[in-house]
């Protein structure tokens, strides 16, 4: 098993551009979760999908969007970047079983320039 | 709501010390309790995690951490560290639906020879 992946690994834009992070899980977790991590400010909930079909807004949605493609993939979008959009993006998922635990990616670098 | 705090920022330590990272927690319905290690460049990985039992929990590569409802704490704990134990550790809470877990913004754990 791959567990979480994400890709790109890292990615530069310029102010404006629009780029779509990919997530995929293989261990048929029901969950999905996008983060970003800023130093200092520990990991942020940007959305999330409890399910295959949903998707709900988490402390920090704006600028982004996302799509659950289906119960594997869960992909975040920005369709005009910032410079405050500069970060590292995470991805993580959960089997909604009894165990909470999360399981994350090895993460996405961006910056906008 | 539910909100965590983790009172170092930075914590420098010896070689074979023993170290303590603090952990407090908010939240108006049961909890469940994580601590994750971010090593540098990487993603999260889980140390260990409380969701019922016994309030002494052990987890991974000697640490252990002991809630304490009363105080509303979660600390980590481990009697030696090593070299490589530098990492930024983040502690973590989930209490609702969706699987949600909360940050706190981390600490930095550097271990000196």
């Amino acid at each position: 098993n791959a567990g979480v992946t994400q890709t790109p690994k890292f990615q530069v834009l310029k102010t404006g551009q629009s780029m779509t992070l990919q997530c995929a899980q293989d261990m048929n977790h029901n969950s999905m979760y996008w983060y970003r991590q800023d130093p200092g400010m520990g990991l942020r909930l940007i959305y999330y999908s409890a399910s295959e079909g949903t998707t709900d807004k988490g402390e920090v949605p704006n600028g982004y969007n996302v799509s659950r493609l289906n119960k594997r993939e869960f992909s975040l979008r920005l369709e005009s970047a910032a410079p405050s959009q500069t970060s590292v993006y995470f991805c993580a998922s959960t089997p909604q079983a009894n165990s909470y635990e999360q399981y994350f990616g090895p993460g996405t670098r961006l910056t906008v320039t | 709501a539910q909100s965590v705090t983790q009172l170092d920022s930075q914590v420098p330590v010896f070689e074979e010390a023993p170290v303590e990272l603090r952990c407090n927690y908010s939240s108006s319905v049961s909890v469940y309790l994580f601590w994750y290690v971010q090593y540098p460049n990487q993603g999260l990985q889980l140390l260990l995690k409380y969701l019922s039992g016994s309030t002494l929990v052990k987890g991974i590569n000697g640490f252990e951490a002991e809630f304490n409802k009363s105080q509303t704490s979660f600390h980590l704990r481990k009697p030696s560290v090593h070299i490589s134990d530098t990492a930024e550790y983040f502690c973590a809470v989930s209490g609702g639906s969706n699987y949600k877990l909360t940050f706190g913004k981390g600490t930095l754990l550097t271990v000196n020879p």
